[in-house]
Formats: structure tokens, C-alpha cells, sequence
């Protein structure tokens, strides 16, 4: 069955950097684009960025642009989000998620926890 | 791109039939058939029940049905259960290939 696990989550002072990474399996993770999506604790779910299943096309949302950057590798079976100058706002379980077209996102991960704060 | 809006609370009793429902602009929601809707349990991974507006995947209830008007998305469940207890998220499409989701509602059983 399909299966996504995000790791790299923990705590990280303001301006600090972090990489969350997502293993895949029980599908042909090549075939699939792949988004991040995050929520801040108690709040609703916002996304943050998807890649091709090739990796040519990269989108981010507005507020994550020019500080994460989104990457994979299909042998590896991998999800990537480098995240750079973390601020507080960017506190928030961060799930991957396989991504249809249109933003149907059909399998999801458990999730991991991002705390930035000093 | 702001947050598509949704009630924050919709609630009903047992076999009830609830809508939720999702406005957002002729940019997203009323410029593509890409609206989805998720189901939250706490502490849960979202779980997607409905895609392009009104499709189901394999494994979701029958119950559970989608619709869209102009700018405006609906979810209905009928037969309202005690395990429909959850939040839910719709999302769009918002061109420039980037998505946005709604605010989110929280249903309860009463």
C-alpha cells in the first residue's frame, strides 16, 4: 500500500535552517508529483510547494518563496524541503503528500512537527 | 492568495443530512473543476473524500457527496454519523499552479 513517511522535523531558532525529508513507497514514486503541506498548530492546513514528478517544475507559495526550496529523488524514492530563514510563522506540522492534478491530494503522511522559536 | 471561506462550525444530529460550503473567487474556485475536500480527525492526517468538484475515491461513502455553483463548493454528508465527527477542507486550484484551501469547519454530531 502506499506509504509516505516525513523525518527532519525538531526545534530551530528563528533564522535557522532545517531539511524535512519524506520516504516513499508501495507506489512508482517517479510517476508523481509531490507537494509539502503545512498547519500551524491549530490552524487550518495551507500549501506550501509541489514538484514535478521529473523535477523540472518547482511552485511555492508566496510566503515560503525564495526561502524553501523543494526537491526529490526518484531513485531514492525521496521528498525534500529545505527550509532556510525560518521564522516563527513557519512553526507547523509539515505533511507530504502524493498530488494529482488540480491539487487532489490522495495520500498523505503522518506529518512532521517544525518548532521555531528562541 | 487568500484562504477559501468556509463556516467555521456546521452541526447535526445522527442520520441528518449537513452541507458545507466553500466560496471562493472566479480565480480558483469558479475557474477550474479542481476542487477537493478533506476530513481531519485530531491528531489525523487528512484524508481526501472528494476530487474535481465531485468524484469520489474508491473507499469513501457514498454518503458523502460534492457540488459546485459559480464560485461556491459544497460537501454534503447524508446519514449523518458519530464518525463524520471531524474537520473539513476544501481546496482549489488557484491557477499559476499553486493551491489554495479553505478555512476549515468543524462538524459535530450531536
Amino acid at each position: 500500500q502506499v506509504l509516505l513517511v516525513e523525518s527532519g522535523g525538531g526545534l530551530v531558532k528563528p533564522g535557522g535552517s532545517l531539511r524535512l525529508s519524506c520516504a516513499a513507497a508501495g507506489f512508482t514514486f517517479s510517476d508523481y508529483y509531490m507537494s509539502w503541506i503545512r498547519q500551524a498548530p491549530g490552524k487550518g492546513l495551507e500549501w506550501v510547494s509541489y514538484i514535478s514528478a521529473s523535477a523540472s517544475t518547482k511552485y511555492y507559495a508566496d510566503s515560503v518563496k525564495g526561502r524553501f526550496t523543494i526537491s526529490r529523488d526518484n531513485v531514492k524514492k525521496s521528498l525534500f524541503l529545505q527550509m532556510n530563514s525560518l521564522r516563527a510563522e513557519d512553526t507547523a506540522v509539515y505533511y507530504c503528500a502524493r498530488d494529482l492534478v488540480g491539487g487532489t491530494f490522495d495520500y498523505w503522511g503522518q506529518g512532521t512537527l517544525v518548532t521555531v522559536s528562541s | 492568495q487568500s484562504a477559501l471561506t468556509q463556516p467555521a462550525s456546521v452541526s447535526g444530529s445522527p442520520g441528518q443530512s449537513i452541507t458545507i460550503s466553500c466560496a471562493g473567487t472566479s480565480s480558483d474556485v469558479g475557474a477550474h473543476n479542481y476542487v477537493s475536500w478533506y476530513q481531519q480527525h485530531p491528531g489525523k492526517a487528512p484524508k481526501l473524500m472528494i476530487y474535481d468538484v465531485s468524484k469520489r475515491p474508491s473507499g469513501v461513502s457514498n454518503r458523502v457527496s460534492g457540488s459546485k455553483s459559480g464560485n461556491r463548493a459544497s460537501l454534503t454528508i447524508s446519514g449523518l454519523q458519530a464518525e463524520d465527527e471531524a474537520d473539513y477542507y476544501c481546496c482549489s486550484y488557484a491557477g499559476t499552479s499553486t493551491y489554495v484551501f479553505g478555512t476549515g469547519t468543524k462538524v459535530t454530531v450531536l
